[in-house]
């Protein structure tokens, strides 16, 4: 079974604190992924990466960076959190192949900043 | 620019009835398209991928269509139980451009009731 991990379920943190969000797979994907999911917005890519040490933005990069350092393993960063990136944060992988393309997800991390 | 759109928003059926839950999408450009399950406060469970050059794909009392060319995805569930009660999601992967990030719709909350 494939298994995605997040490092934290519920996180709540100060506005302009900086956060490390992070997600580790076990399948030796090559692409892994962080969203995040608000109500009527639904879920939206923020950054992605498809090797070690190669990021690509998504739709909304803006306050957020990220770090790949190894294969397994993919941390969103919080240079200084606002509140309006109170959020459910979902990271995914998947095989680099179209044809196993198939994306499976973390359980959520929610993060609170006030 | 693509948008994917599941009508309708919120479903609510007795125990035991067939349902059909929609997907749309503009742009037929598509590799794959995804269904997903997500239960209140978690991440997504994938439950469905149909490559696009498939018609579908059944899954126990599950069963996806992908009509590429009208640009529109069926997920059919068969004599619904209470644990069905979810939000489902459905996503397409994008063909050529990003490496295979998904493009949600905004998902059906599904109700069965006892």
């Amino acid at each position: 079974d494939v298994k995605v991990t997040q490092s934290s379920r519920y996180l709540v943190k100060r506005t302009g604190e900086k956060v490390f969000l992070e997600c580790v797979q076990d399948m030796d994907h090559e692409n892994m992924f962080w969203y995040r999911q608000d109500p009527g917005l639904g879920l939206r890519l923020i950054y992605f990466s498809y090797d070690v040490k190669m990021k690509e933005k998504g739709d909304i990069p803006e306050g957020y960076s990220v770090s790949r350092e190894k294969k397994e393993r993919f941390s969103l960063i919080l240079e200084s959190a606002s509140t309006n990136q109170t959020s459910m944060y979902l990271c995914a992988s998947s095989f680099l192949s179209r044809e196993t393309s198939e994306q499976y997800f973390g359980p959520g991390t929610r993060l609170t900043v006030t | 620019k693509q948008e994917v759109t599941q009508i309708p928003a919120a479903l609510s059926v007795p125990e035991g009835e067939n349902l059909v839950l929609n997907c749309s999408f503009t742009d037929s450009a598509i590799y794959n398209l995804q269904w997903f399950r997500q239960d209140p406060g978690k991440g997504l469970t994938s439950l469905l991928l149909i490559q696009s050059s498939q018609r579908e794909q059944t899954s126990g009392r599950l069963n996806a269509s992908l009509d590429k060319s009208s640009g529109r995805s069926t997920l059919y569930i068969a004599a619904s139980q209470p644990g069905d009660s979810a939000t489902y999601l459905c996503a397409v992967r994008r063909d050529g451009g990003s490496q295979g990030n998904l493009i949600f719709g905004k998902g059906t909350k599904l109700s069965v009731k006892p």
